[in-house]
């Protein structure tokens, strides 16, 4: 019963182009959902987050999407650069909650 | 200003052994959490203080795990006796009391491994 699911537990783009990493989720009382990015042998560090009043945010190469209808965010990446390559977590969580709800995550890997 | 550190990173230890690991928050962070990643699946939350309370333990697995936040500055998480299925990543986050996702730190992790 996970409630946000990441369907592609790795994806694989060739350096300047867009990386689309999807993230699904099924709790319709989330407000607030996040991506954070990993490197091997380090801890979680936020890239982006989106309130569910918006359906767009942007910041630098990546903008995160959100369809609530749909249920379905996702994060691109333009142009995508080899430094980009790590695992991609999205999260959520409920405002009157402090959990964060976290997807299987998504390996991306750029290639030169 | 140093960042969400934890020890030890890497533990070994055989089933039925007892392991304690530990997390020093950034310095005046209220707010400091446990999460942990079994191999290729989700982060999982497993409980939240506020200073030395308690806030939610829900993510609790079962009463072999033992967290304390004494004094309301570094937290233990203490794993007695340690099965198979408790190997994974744990890590520990910190934050101010009211922060949002951008401001939630995180440290690298300590790697269990139950053998």
């Amino acid at each position: 019963d996970q409630q946000v699911k990441q369907n592609s537990p790795s994806l694989s783009v060739q350096e300047g182009r867009i990386s689309i990493l999807n993230c699904d989720y099924t709790n319709s009382m989330f407000d607030y959902f996040l991506w954070y990015k990993k490197y091997p042998a380090e801890g979680p560090t936020f890239l982006i987050s989106i309130s569910s009043i918006k359906d767009k945010n942007e910041d630098g190469r990546f903008t995160v999407f959100l369809n609530k209808s749909a249920k379905h965010l996702s994060l691109h990446i333009v142009p995508s650069q080899p430094g980009d390559s790590a695992v991609y977590f999205c999260a959520a969580r409920e405002d009157s909650n402090y959990q964060l709800i976290w997807g299987a995550g998504t390996k991306l890997i750029i290639k030169p | 200003e140093a960042g969400v550190t934890q020890f030890p990173s890497h533990s070994v230890i055989e089933k039925g052994q007892t392991v304690t690991l530990r997390c020093d928050p950034i310095s005046g962070h209220d707010n400091l959490y446990w999460y942990r990643r079994v191999m290729g699946k989700e982060i999982k939350f497993l409980l939240h203080f506020v200073k030395e309370s308690k806030q939610d333990e829900s993510g609790m697995p079962n009463n072999r795990f033992l967290a304390e936040r004494t004094g309301g500055t570094y937290s233990t998480l203490k794993v007695q006796p340690a099965e198979l299925e408790d190997s994974g990543v744990y890590f520990c986050a910190s934050s101010h009391v009211g922060a949002t996702g951008n401001t939630i730190y995180f440290g690298e992790g300590s790697w269990l491994t139950v053998v």
